[in-house]
């Protein structure tokens, strides 16, 4: 089945932890992205790739990193988590550009 | 800076009924324009794009660049459109997507 997913779907962490969520989509998918969801701010992109090591910033890439070291993977890192990072995450992928993005399951991640 | 401004938190209507999710962007430049929809317990997903002038579950949206908007409207709501959707720009290209904060609807029977 064709399709995004995120490991893991929920994490509670505390402050200052390393931590990675992954994402792996099966597609083929130049295109990959991350975004966050929170309440009453909407969906905000955190960093895209367009191909394997060629990643950039979305619109709120502090406190985060990317790498795109195969075309299916596209790991999340927060080096140092903060409880401002509490928030569901998405990734997404899409096979070029003016293409649908198709997203994960989400990641529910809290840091106390 | 790009922006989508979607002005309503939550959108309540009854079965039947006409619907219309309000959508307006900022961007100086040609946009591509998006409506995501994410119902309960499931991804998010495409509901439509401007490019492609489709109908989609009844769903129809126009890009009025006069006005810079892209309203999504159904001319009867169902019951199985109560969702959370969100309208979202592109600039140059359908991977860096600025969204709008989303709109709940919901259908009542």
């Amino acid at each position: 089945e064709a399709q995004v997913t995120q490991n893991p779907r929920y994490l509670i962490t505390v402050t200052g932890k390393k931590l990675t969520v992954t994402c792996s989509q099966n597609m083929n998918h130049e295109y990959m992205s991350w975004y966050r969801q929170d309440p009453g701010l909407g969906l905000r992109q955190i960093y895209y790739s367009m191909n394997v090591e060629v990643t950039d910033k979305g619109d709120v890439p502090e406190g985060y990193k990317v790498s795109r070291k195969e075309k299916r993977n596209f790991p999340l890192i927060l080096e140092s988590p903060s409880p401002n990072q509490t928030s569901l995450y998405f990734c997404a992928s899409s096979p070029r550009n003016d293409y649908e993005q198709y997203f994960g399951p989400g990641t529910r991640l809290t840091v106390t | 800076a790009q922006r989508v401004t979607q002005p309503e938190k939550l959108l309540s209507v009854f079965k039947g009924a006409p619907v219309e999710l309000k959508c307006n962007y900022s961007y100086s430049g040609s946009p591509e324009l998006f409506w995501y929809v994410q119902y309960s317990r499931q991804r998010l997903q495409l509901l439509l794009r401007h490019i492609s002038r489709e109908s989609i579950k009844g769903f129809t949206a126009d890009l009025n660049k006069g006005e810079t908007s892209f309203h999504l409207k159904k001319p009867f709501a169902q019951e199985e459109d109560s969702a959370m959707y969100y309208c979202a720009l592109s600039k140059g290209g359908g991977n860096k997507l600025t969204f709008g904060t989303g709109t709940q609807l919901k259908v009542e029977l």
